[in-house]
């Protein structure tokens, strides 16, 4: 099993661009979680989804954010357009009901 | 709403003493209950878990924790720590009833081994 697959694992981006964030789940898993990881807040959930319908966004921090899983093997995270303060470390993680949840490796993004 | 209180947020501990990294929550009713950590640069890899049963569990590397209801604190502990343990630990929680919802994080505890 190669876990959960993040790309890019870093990216430099100019404020006002689109930003996409890619996740494959672990196979079978039914679950999916982005997280965003930051000195000053710790570990965020932004957005989750079961069975590739989201079922709470409320932690996405505003309008800008969006994500999609248009399939159980896919999921985008995009920022349009993208902040200074957006820069963090997104993480995307799997689970089944009640099992562990496994994180992928995280993209690293820095807007400037 | 539920939170984790990690209190420490430095540890200092030499090579080859003994850890414990504290974690309380605040719920409603018992959640289940994670401790991940996370090396710099890395992701959160999964060292334990509870979700019901005996109130010890054993994790990987080495590391146990124990549930205690009365104090609604799920500690980490290890016997004996080596250099590579050095890395960032945060407990978890996640509703235990019905449906599964994000974990919710403490703020983490940074672990330090002095040689």
């Amino acid at each position: 099993d190669a876990g959960v697959i993040q790309s890019p694992r870093h990216e430099v981006t100019e404020m006002g661009q689109e930003v996409t964030l890619r996740c494959k789940p672990i196979s079978g898993h039914d679950y999916l979680f982005w997280y965003r990881q930051t000195m000053m807040r710790g570990l965020e959930l932004l957005i989750y989804f079961n069975n590739n319908v989201p079922i709470d966004d409320s932690g996405m921090p505003e309008d800008r954010f969006s994500a999609k899983m248009p399939n159980a093997s896919f999921s985008t995270l995009k920022i349009q357009p993208s902040e200074p303060r957006d820069s963090a470390v997104y993480f995307c993680a799997s689970s089944l009901l009640r099992g562990g949840y496994t994180f992928g490796s995280g993209t690293r993004l820095t807007v400037v | 709403a539920q939170s984790v209180t990690q209190p420490d947020i430095h540890i200092t501990v030499s090579e080859g003493a003994s850890l414990e990294l504290r974690c309380n929550y605040s719920y409603g009713a018992t959640p289940y209950l994670f401790w991940y950590v996370q090396s710099p640069g890395q992701g959160l890899q999964l060292l334990l878990k509870y979700f019901s049963g005996d109130t010890l569990v054993q994790g990987i590397k080495g590391f146990e924790a124990e549930f205690k209801r009365s104090q609604s604190s799920f500690n980490l502990r290890k016997p004996s720590v080596h250099w590579s343990d050095a890395a960032e630990y945060f407990c978890a929680v996640v509703p235990s009833g019905g449906g599964a919802d994000g974990l919710t994080f403490g703020k983490g505890t940074h672990l330090i081994i002095q040689p």
